[in-house]
């Protein structure tokens, strides 16, 4: 079955302690997006990586780091430095696309199931 | 920089049809899509309307205006699964379209 993977589902960390997040797609997607999600509130986003071995900030960068070695894999790493961690994180990959490109293909999302992320 | 609105919550009954707004400010528009969140849960894509008019996926149809900057969700024969929100999102027009902007969503319950 093709999809969008997330671990772990809880995640618990200390202040100071740096946290990597996994997210591994199957769909042979090119792009792949990482967002930030507060209690009630819309997606915000992290980074994005249009293809391996190159990534782009989104918005809420600062404090956030990402690596994309593999095209599957797009993993997320918290570090001390980011000051209010605490949310619920997703993971998504899509077709890659420009806007040029758009359509209902390239334009669908495929989201994992997400990290809860609570600092201590 | 791009922007979307959406109401922040609707209230409809079992049966009933509703619809949610979006209305969007971008610098580039390539497409507006739909995704249902329900709590605790991850995003599912529902819809994509590219060019003006209405798209129908079974219960669910989406309408895009892009002489007006709007759009809406349209739900049909509510059930208290629809209970859930409701994202509009478009593609970031500052970068070409290179990634995604989220509206705030609109927070959909379902009363029996």
């Amino acid at each position: 079955d093709g999809g969008i993977t997330q671990s772990p589902k809880y995640l618990f960390r200390k202040e100071g302690q740096n946290v990597t997040l996994s997210c591994e797609q199957n769909l042979n997607h090119d792009a792949m997006y990482w967002y930030r999600q507060d209690p009630g509130q819309g997606l915000r986003l992290i980074y994005y990586s249009q293809i391996v071995n190159d990534f782009q900030k989104g918005d809420i960068a600062e404090g956030y780091s990402v690596s994309r070695e593999k095209k599957e894999s797009f993993p997320l790493t918290v570090t001390s430095a980011q000051k209010n961690p605490t949310a619920f994180y997703l993971c998504a990959s899509s077709m890659r696309g420009t806007g040029f490109a758009a359509g209902p293909n390239t334009d669908t999302q495929y989201f994992g199931p997400g990290t809860r992320l609570t600092v201590l | 920089g791009q922007s979307l609105e959406q109401p922040s919550e609707v209230t409809a009954v079992e049966g009933a049809i509703v619809q949610i707004n979006c209305t969007y400010q971008t610098s580039g528009f390539y497409g507006l899509s739909w995704y249902q969140q329900h709590d605790g849960g991850a995003p599912t894509f529902l819809s994509y309307n590219g060019l003006d008019g209405l798209e129908e996926t079974g219960r669910f149809s989406s309408f895009l205006s892009r002489s007006d900057s709007y759009g809406y969700l349209l739900l049909q024969e509510l059930q208290m699964k629809d209970s859930a929100s409701y994202f509009c999102a478009v593609r970031n027009g500052d970068n070409y379209g290179q990634n995604f902007v989220f509206g705030p969503g609109t927070r959909l319950s379902v009363l029996p």
